[in-house]
């Protein structure tokens, strides 16, 4: 079974403060993803990546950057996170070529 | 571009059948999938159907694609309060999947 886990369930951080999520799927995938979901929002995309050290903007890159050195890791970056980006944080992978994207539980990021 | 619309919510009694409907706009999208999301929980795949084929059936799950209409729809027979959940209809595009705002699903006993 594929397998994609995230670094923390749940995460409070403060305003101004530099937040890293950590992504790492155990299925050599190529493609990994980081989404946010809120509300009546449904799931948009920040940033995927198709190979080590490679990404791209998704739908809504600003306030965000990405890390990707190891195949099985995908790094979503806070830079100074705001109230604004308090959300549900997803992370997904899938083999090349946009096949089925696996995700992991999820992190609630609250930004106080 | 790219858009998937689904309805927001659904109610229905345990042990009666659900159907959560899907519209899809890219013609050209080869994979459409069904995942599911429990309160507080990341996404499971339930089922895809590819563009080629009008029906997938995978036990109490039945998947109907109307490629000429871009119409897409699960069925759940035997709807039980364990399938209460959050159901987000997908379309594959070059390398990413496009999902629609997902459809609440709440079975009542």
């Amino acid at each position: 079974d594929v397998k994609v886990t995230q670094s923390s369930r749940y995460l409070v951080k403060r305003t101004g403060e530099k937040v890293f999520l950590e992504c790492v799927q155990d299925m050599d995938h190529e493609n990994m993803f980081w989404y946010r979901q809120d509300p009546g929002l449904g799931l948009r995309l920040i940033y995927f990546s198709y190979d080590v050290k490679m990404k791209e903007k998704g739908d809504i890159p600003e306030g965000y950057s990405v890390s990707r050195e190891k195949k099985e890791r995908f790094s979503l970056i806070l830079e100074s996170a705001s109230t604004n980006q308090t959300s549900m944080y997803l992370c997904a992978s899938s083999p090349p070529a946009g096949g089925t994207q696996y995700f992991g539980p999820g992190t609630r990021l609250t930004v106080l | 571009g790219e858009d998937v619309e689904q309805s927001l919510f659904l109610s229905v009694r345990e042990g009666d059948s659900s159907v959560i409907n899907c519209t899809y706009t890219d013609s050209s999208s080869t994979y459409l999938y069904w995942y599911k999301q429990e309160p507080g929980a990341g996404l499971q795949l339930l089922t895809y159907i590819f563009s080629n084929m009008d029906m997938k059936q995978d036990q109490r799950l039945t998947v109907l694609l109307n490629k000429k209409d871009k119409h897409l729809s699960l069925r759940i027979a035997d709807t039980q309060t364990g399938d209460s959940a959050i159901y987000f209809c997908a379309e594959r595009g070059d390398s990413t999947l496009t999902f629609g705002k997902g459809t609440m699903l709440l079975v009542s006993p």
